[in-house]
């Protein structure tokens, strides 16, 4: 199972919106549902932020928001703050019980 | 407020193996699903397997078949990964990870093992 291809690196200034991406194929990404979001601080365990697509837990900031087409899932963090300088990784489910994460993408907050 | 609380930092030996124990702290795993997470210095996290406690029953990434064992006991609320036959490349953090079965909504504080002749 191959990761799912995410671009290294985005940035944005305060206030921007920022977009990552994140592409699998139809056996993932694709076929089902259910992709997560994970933002990770250095030297910190992930948290999600977006689960199912488009779900936000509780407590998550409505600035954080997730979408799909076809192969590729995306979040996007709208008025970006100091604190969303992170890591993020997307999950997505890959059938036969089996998730494969992305290769990650660091956020830098100009 | 459950959380997960790991084993400490482990030094192995290229051959050996290693257990990671997780328990949860402040209530079960119930009908949860328990997913073990790694991530190697300086990249990207990798699923390793999950197990739902309740019926015992693990899955694991084709890439760690054969070498890696998830298990739970729901009457302790702790879970555990052993991973055998290490080598160098399994120098990593290990976390566990509880959720509702398409997402990990709440996770330990990882575990540093670190694989070294």
């Amino acid at each position: 199972q191959s990761a799912l291809t995410q671009p290294p690196s985005a940035s944005g200034s305060p206030g921007q919106s920022v977009t990552i991406s994140c592409t699998g194929t139809s056996s993932d990404v694709g076929g089902y549902n259910y992709v997560s979001w994970y933002q990770q601080h250095p030297g910190k365990a992930p948290k999600v932020m977006i689960y199912d697509v488009t779900k936000r837990p509780s407590g998550v900031p409505d600035r954080f928001s997730g979408s799909k087409s076809g192969n590729t899932a995306s979040l996007t963090v709208s008025g970006l703050q100091a604190e969303d300088e992170a890591d993020y990784f997307c999950c997505s489910y890959a059938g036969n019980n089996n998730y494969v994460f992305g290769t990650g993408t660091k956020v830098t907050v100009l | 407020q459950v959380q997960l609380v790991q084993s400490g930092a482990e030094v192995k030996k290229p051959g050996s193996s290693v257990r990671v124990s997780c328990k949860a702290s402040g209530g079960t795993f119930t009908t949860s699903t328990v997913t073990w997470v790694r991530q190697a210095p300086g990249q990207a996290l990798e699923w390793m397997g999950r197990i739902i406690p309740v019926l015992g029953i693990p899955n694991y990434a084709q890439k760690f078949q054969g070498r890696v064992t998830i298990t739970a006991d729901k009457s302790t609320s702790a879970a555990y990964m052993e991973l055998s036959s290490l080598t160098s490349e399994d120098t990593a953090v290990y976390y566990c990870t509880r959720g509702s079965g398409t997402y990990s909504g709440i996770w330990g504080q990882g575990t540093l093992v670190t694989v070294s002749s």
